[in-house]
């Protein structure tokens, strides 16, 4: 168990939906990332937050969104839900905002199915 | 260019071999850190180990080793003594010094054969 939790683990909802996947990351980890891991793209970074601002931005598509709470909790939000996000989203985190040996702790992600 | 390779889509291995797993990567910073992590079928994400670009000696962790190669930029994830719950997709990662995002590779999936 990483200590990073995300809720729901599965997802079902239909095309045009939104949907808000949430994480917490591990005590006293600043950092959150997200991720998308679909069949045929690997694991694609999202977004970063570091105590609650904005950080780094990878392949986030406009219809996606997250923020970091003071809680330090995490939300991705998708929206307008094409079949093609279908995917295994994972948050994970970490304790830095930067260094290299600042490792990040997956949580078990959230399985999203769009119908 | 991809900032991390692995060449190898799928490896088998039999039970209490050792098996090398591939990860070359391409970085023009001096500092950087290089993870390998295990993905079993469950769908979790497992950190196993970390190299960093000014370790002297190659890192190990139990029955994993980290064969790193600074001048052919190359992180191979040698596993010893294979065992059946060794059977996974094992993904290569970097962190730069300059920058927060960590790139990761396509994987390698690994089947341990009985």
């Amino acid at each position: 168990d990483s200590g990073v939790t995300q809720t729901p683990k599965h997802l079902i909802t239909a095309t045009g939906q939104r949907v808000t996947l949430r994480c917490s990351p591990r005590s006293g980890d600043l950092s959150v990332y997200w991720y998308q891991q679909s069949l045929d793209q690997g694991l694609q970074f999202l977004i970063q937050y570091y105590n609650g601002e904005e950080r780094a931005k990878g392949n986030i598509l406009e219809r996606f969104s997250a923020q970091q709470f003071p809680d330090l909790h995490s939300e991705l939000n998708l929206s307008s839900l094409e079949l093609g996000d279908s995917a295994l989203y994972f948050c994970a985190s970490s304790p830095r905002l930067a260094g290299v040996k600042n490792e990040q702790f997956f949580g078990p992600g959230t399985r999203l199915t769009v119908l | 260019a991809q900032k991390i390779t692995q060449t190898q889509p799928g490896m088998f291995v039999q039970e209490k071999e050792a098996v090398t797993l591939d990860c070359t990567y391409d970085t023009s910073d001096q500092s950087y850190g290089l993870f390998w992590y295990k993905q079993p079928s469950s769908g979790e994400m497992i950190f196993l180990i970390y190299q960093g670009s000014y370790d002297e000696q190659n890192a190990t962790e139990g029955r994993y080793s980290l064969n790193f190669q600074k001048a052919r930029k190359s992180a191979n994830l040698v596993i010893s003594a294979s065992q059946l719950g060794d059977s996974a997709m094992y993904f290569c990662a970097m962190r730069e010094g300059t920058g927060n995002q960590f790139y990761f590779g396509t994987g390698t999936s690994l089947t341990v054969i009985p």
